[in-house]
């Protein structure tokens, strides 16, 4: 297995460009969760999916945001219209809830990331 | 809210000192606490976990509810142990949500 896989690795574009990152999670996991890290704030949770519904989205910074998983396999992130300050790394993680235990933490696997330059 | 602070950006040591990587963390109800650990050019991965009571690469790491803290030691580092290292918290109400510090880079020196 692959692991989780992001395109693009990286992406340079100019402000006020529509950004749009992908991520493939693992076969058979069933949550997936978009990250932002930056130096200041570290690592951020945006946004995560169960079972491709949006289950919190309260980390996601403004209206320029958004995310969608159209299905098991795919998810991604839009940025609309870019900023400057949007320039970060952008991490996909997935985790399996194995056997139906959601109250119990599952270990969360990572991409390799995104770096992103708005300039 | 769930808060996690990691005091030190950095932290620079030579091989063979002991190391110790803070964390505090802030949460009314009973937290599981985690290090996941970047090595260059590497994933972020899950290093350990409080409830396991497991030392991995010779870190361990004890939940102190009292203070509050979850510092990760090693008694005498390696070389190989540099590395970006996050400390991060799961509540007891959405388990699959990570609170994440703002990370220390551990630097260690021949």
């Amino acid at each position: 297995d692959a692991g989780v896989i992001q395109s693009p690795r990286h992406e340079v574009t100019e402000m006020g460009q529509e950004v749009t990152l992908r991520c493939k999670p693992i076969s058979g996991h069933d949550y997936l969760f978009w990250y932002r890290q930056t130096m200041m704030r570290g690592l951020e949770l945006l946004i995560y999916f169960n079972n491709n519904v949006p289950i919190d989205d309260s980390g996601m910074p403004e209206d320029r945001f958004s995310a969608k998983m159209p299905n098991a396999s795919f998810s991604t992130l839009k940025i609309q219209p870019s900023e400057p300050r949007d320039s970060a790394v952008y991490f996909c993680a997935s985790s399996l809830v194995a056997g139906g235990r959601v109250r119990s933490y599952n270990e969360q696997f990572f991409g390799p990331g995104t770096r992103l330059t708005v300039l | 809210a769930q808060r996690v602070t990691q005091p030190e950006k950095l932290l620079s040591v030579f091989k063979g000192a002991p190391v110790e990587l803070k964390c505090n963390y802030s949460y009314s109800g009973s937290p599981e606490l985690f290090w996941y650990v970047q090595y260059s050019r590497q994933r972020l991965q899950l290093l350990l976990r409080h409830i396991s009571r497991e030392s991995i690469k010779g870190f361990t790491a004890d939940l102190n509810k009292g203070e509050t803290s979850f510092h990760l030691k090693k008694p005498f580092a390696q070389e190989e142990d540099s590395a970006m290292y996050y400390c991060a918290l799961s509540g007891d109400t959405g388990f699959q949500k990570l609170v994440f510090g703002t990370g220390t880079r551990l630097l260690v020196s021949p």
